[in-house]
């Protein structure tokens, strides 16, 4: 199995763009999780997809952030304006059901935004 | 918020030594599991424990946990250079299948 994938890995782009991050969650994990980690918030759970429908968008920190997952493999994270404080690495990981499942990451996006 | 919190935040220790780790909760969980997390890469799952366990083993990993205080510990035996990382615990929320987690402890080893 090759993972949890993630694309780009690497971004730069200017404030004001939009930028999109994508995943493709494990064959037959159905459950899907955005994270976004920072040093000086740590890891912070943005959106929850089990089945692909938003079960909890509450870690969403604004309007300016949205996610999708119109399939079983395949979600997004919109960022529409980016500013500079948007500058983390986005993680995706999906998890195979039911509580007490391991977790499996992707290798994150790193997103800065100049 | 579950967010739980780790303890220290950085340790410092040479090969060989043991290292602990703490983690601390806010409310109910099914389970906690730590997790390692290498310089400039995604967190890979190390060991679980359920909330009926009190002690689990896995290799030179030992973990604790103590629902009555909301607490776990996370013991690596015989330290290796290679152990250095930043280690995490994750908490289940009661009610359903999301996880958060703490702020990390980042664990340097010398060789």
């Amino acid at each position: 199995d090759a993972g949890v994938i993630q694309s780009p890995r690497h971004e730069v782009t200017e404030m004001g763009q939009e930028v999109t991050l994508r995943c493709k969650p494990i064959s037959g994990h159905n459950s899907l999780f955005w994270y976004r980690q920072t040093m000086m918030r740590g890891l912070e759970l943005l959106i929850y997809f089990n089945n692909n429908v938003p079960i909890d968008d509450s870690g969403m920190p604004e309007d300016r952030f949205s996610a999708k997952m119109p399939n079983a493999s395949f979600s997004t994270l919109k960022i529409q304006p980016s500013e500079p404080r948007d500058s983390a690495v986005y993680f995706c990981a999906s998890v195979p059901g039911v509580s007490g499942n391991t977790i499996y990451f992707g290798e994150g996006s790193w997103l800065t935004v100049v | 918020s579950q967010q739980g919190e780790e303890d220290p935040q950085a340790l410092s220790i040479q090969e060989g030594e043991n290292a602990t780790m703490n983690c601390s909760y806010k409310t109910s969980i099914n389970n906690l599991q730590w997790y390692r997390q290498n310089s400039g890469r995604g967190l890979v799952h190390l060991i679980l424990i359920r909330s009926n366990e009190r002690e689990k083993h896995s290799g030179r990993l030992r973990v604790t946990l103590d629902t009555s205080k909301k607490s776990s510990s996370l013991l690596i035996t015989a330290s290796r250079a290679a152990d250095t990382a930043s280690y995490f615990c994750a908490t289940d929320a009661n009610t359903g299948n999301q996880f958060y987690f703490g702020t990390g402890t980042s664990l340097t080893v010398i060789p």
